[in-house]
């Protein structure tokens, strides 16, 4: 079974301009959720899906945004960049929310100039 | 009431050694306890997880022991091997709801030949 893939790998943006991630979630894991992992904060949740609705939500400003399609494939995106938006930006994907296991991907790396 | 604190923030051990890892949390609603290693380059995969109603689970070389009433639990790993170098993050969560994974800092740990 493939496992979570996200794309692009790789992203360098300019201050101010916006972001568009996305995530592929195992084949049948229908919640997804969005993390962003720095030196200085670790690992931190940004929101979580499940059938295409927002289920849960982290402390992040309303640049920061998502969406989950009907095929569970899922977005995020951030808009007027700033420089401390630099992060690994990782997805993870359960079966369903509340079950425990999840299984992360590779995160895109971006970084803002 | 809703941290994670791990300990030490970076470990270096001789190759066949025994590192710990130690992580305390708050909320007693937690009660699923995973950690993960995570690789430079790659997301952070699934070590091993533990359900306070047991005080100790092994998986091969890797041993999470739990103290439910300290609120601590930590991970051991035997036989340590350089393959082994990567950093560990444990999380807490609560099985139900809309509870989020909340992580710990992290640990690097080095494995030297």
């Amino acid at each position: 079974k493939a496992g979570v893939t996200q794309t692009p790998r790789y992203l360098i943006k300019t201050r101010g301009q916006q972001v568009t991630l996305s995530c592929s979630p195992i084949s049948g894991h229908r919640s997804v959720s969005w993390y962003q992992q720095t030196p200085g904060q670790g690992l931190q949740f940004l929101f979580e899906y499940f059938s295409e609705t927002q289920r849960n939500k982290g402390n992040f400003p309303g640049r920061f945004s998502g969406r989950q399609f009907s095929n569970s494939r899922s977005e995020m995106n951030v808009s007027t960049l700033e420089l401390g938006d630099s992060a690994l930006y990782l997805c993870a994907s359960s079966p369903i929310p509340g079950l425990y296991e999840q299984y992360f991907g590779p995160g895109t790396r971006l970084t803002v100039t | 009431q809703q941290q994670v604190k791990q300990s030490p923030q970076s470990l270096i051990v001789q190759k066949g050694g025994i590192p710990i890892i130690n992580c305390a949390y708050e909320n007693t609603a937690f009660d699923y306890f995973p950690w993960y290693q995570q690789f430079p380059g790659k997301g952070p995969a699934l070590l091993i997880a533990i359900r306070p109603d047991v005080s100790e689970k092994k998986e091969g070389r890797f041993t999470i022991s739990f103290n439910k009433s300290a609120k601590q639990f930590s991970l051991h790993i035997m036989d340590s091997q350089p393959g082994d170098s990567a950093t560990y993050f444990c999380a807490g969560k609560k099985a139900s709801g809309t509870y989020k994974y909340i992580f710990g800092t992290g640990t690097r740990l080095k494995v030297l030949a």
